[in-house]
């Protein structure tokens, strides 16, 4: 399967923790996107990469949130010092420049 | 800024009976918009896209969509519903400029199709 792979597809972490999602594109798209997404609610922008470069930043990506992709292939979403609010699946997509964003299956998030 | 509104939380039609899920858009220049579905705790899955050309385009499953300009639209439509077409939909825009990354999503539209 060629799509878009997220690791791990569910975590459940205690208040004060961090966590770490990767997220691995498909192989030809340079273009790699983060969206948090709520129960009853569509995805919403957090970050996106064009390679190595993090294009935009989205208010919603507090100081305790980083996403890298050191190589401009995968990338990992970092969130530290965990609140209640985390809690939410984690959408990771690619594409290419203009193109459609494809999704991964997603990272559901539980803070305890 | 850009938005877009799903004006209906759920939609619940008969198999066989056709379906509109609707949807209404508002960004910058010309949008690039996009329908996607989304099966339980999965991610979403690409249905058809909107770039440039015939307002009417089709996508995967036998939907299809119809853009319209002056009503800033873009309805999801299938003739013929089936069971297996429950599922959450949403729709999304973003510019056109090809240094546009993020895309806006509407809050999602429940379809239910009975038997």
């Amino acid at each position: 399967d060629t799509g878009v792979s997220q690791n791990p597809r569910h975590k459940i972490t205690k208040r004060g923790q961090n966590v770490t999602f990767r997220c691995d594109p498909i192989s030809e798209h340079n273009r790699l996107y983060w969206y948090r997404q709520t129960l009853g609610q569509g995805p919403e922008f957090l970050t996106y990469f064009q390679n190595e470069a993090q294009l935009e930043k989205s208010r919603l990506l507090s100081d305790r949130f980083s996403a890298e992709r050191p190589k401009g292939s995968f990338s990992t979403l970092e969130i530290q010092r965990t609140e209640q609010g985390d809690s939410a699946m984690y959408l990771c997509a690619s594409s290419s420049p203009g193109d459609t964003q494809y999704f991964g299956p997603g990272t559901r998030l539980t803070v305890l | 800024a850009q938005s877009v509104a799903q004006p209906e939380d759920q939609v619940n039609v008969a198999e066989g009976n056709p379906l509109t899920v609707k949807c209404t858009y508002s960004v910058s220049g010309n949008p690039y918009l996009f329908w996607y579905v989304q099966y339980p705790n999965r991610g979403l899955q690409f249905l058809l896209k909107y770039i440039t050309g015939d307002n009417l385009v089709k996508g995967s499953y036998g939907f299809e969509a119809e853009f319209n300009k002056s009503q800033t639209s873009f309805h999801l439509k299938k003739p013929s519903a089936l069971v297996s077409d429950s599922a959450l939909y949403f729709c999304a825009v973003r510019g056109s400029n090809t240094n546009a990354g993020k895309s806006t999503f509407g809050d999602g539209t429940t379809l239910t199709v009975k038997p």
